[in-house]
């Protein structure tokens, strides 16, 4: 069974970067799909940030196209995610989903993990 | 970018009630809709893909129609286990965008 699991700091200062793992098991993140990023912030509403896809190729939300970069160790079976001089606003939960190519939508996502920046 | 707007935001139905939420979106996205459901403290769970196909293991009250800007999600016969938050989620073009949520609780 597909499984995909994020792992982050849970606390990062303002300015800082912040660093999350997707760990996939139970697929190879480069024999298919996109492996992306999607948040949820305070609220509820939620962003598509960006995603890998199977072959390396990357596609980033433009709202967070200077910050943003998602860059995977295929011998981890894991992506990464890497947003530069985070503020306040960053604060979120963070989820980790699979596309799925033709059908066009997320079939897993992670638990997700709650992000928050502080001083 | 494409602007989803989801209506109604919340909504109370009773249990056996059809519940329908709403989505349309500021340009055609060609069908490349689907729909979500979320649960407090869970990630949410795919429904709808493309418009109109259900999901693999999603009962069959749960459907979608909807096509060019307008798109909607339909609950035939309410049940309790349906209280949650619903989303709905444009393809057509990058950057993806989600609508706003429709909060669905018993009334």
């Amino acid at each position: 069974d597909v499984q995909l699991q994020e792992s982050g700091p849970g606390l990062v200062k303002p300015s800082q970067s912040l660093s999350l793992t997707c760990t996939v098991t139970g697929y190879s993140i480069t024999s298919d799909y996109a492996w992306n990023w999607i948040r949820q912030f305070p609220g509820n509403k939620l962003e598509w940030m960006g995603y890998i896809s199977y072959s390396g190729s990357t596609s980033y939300n433009p709202s967070l196209k200077s910050r943003i970069s998602i860059t995977r160790d295929t011998s981890k079976n894991q992506f990464f995610l890497q947003l530069n001089s985070v503020t306040t606003e960053d604060t979120a939960t963070y989820y980790c989903a699979r596309y799925r190519y033709g059908s066009s939508y997320f079939d897993y996502w992670g638990q997700g993990t709650t992000l928050t920046v502080s001083s | 970018d494409i602007k989803m707007t989801q209506s109604p935001s919340s909504m109370y139905a009773s249990l056996g009630e059809r519940v329908t939420i709403t989505c349309k979106a500021s340009q055609d996205i060609k069908s490349y809709l689907s729909w979500y459901q979320q649960k407090p403290w869970k990630s949410p769970k795919t429904l709808i893909y493309y418009a109109t196909s259900l999901a693999d293991g999603v009962p069959s009250r749960f459907s979608g129609s909807g096509s060019g800007q307008d798109y909607s999600l339909t609950i035939s016969s309410l049940e309790s286990d349906d209280t949650a938050t619903y989303y709905c989620l444009q393809h057509g073009e990058s950057p993806l965008t989600f609508g706003a949520g429709t909060k669905l609780e018993l009334k």
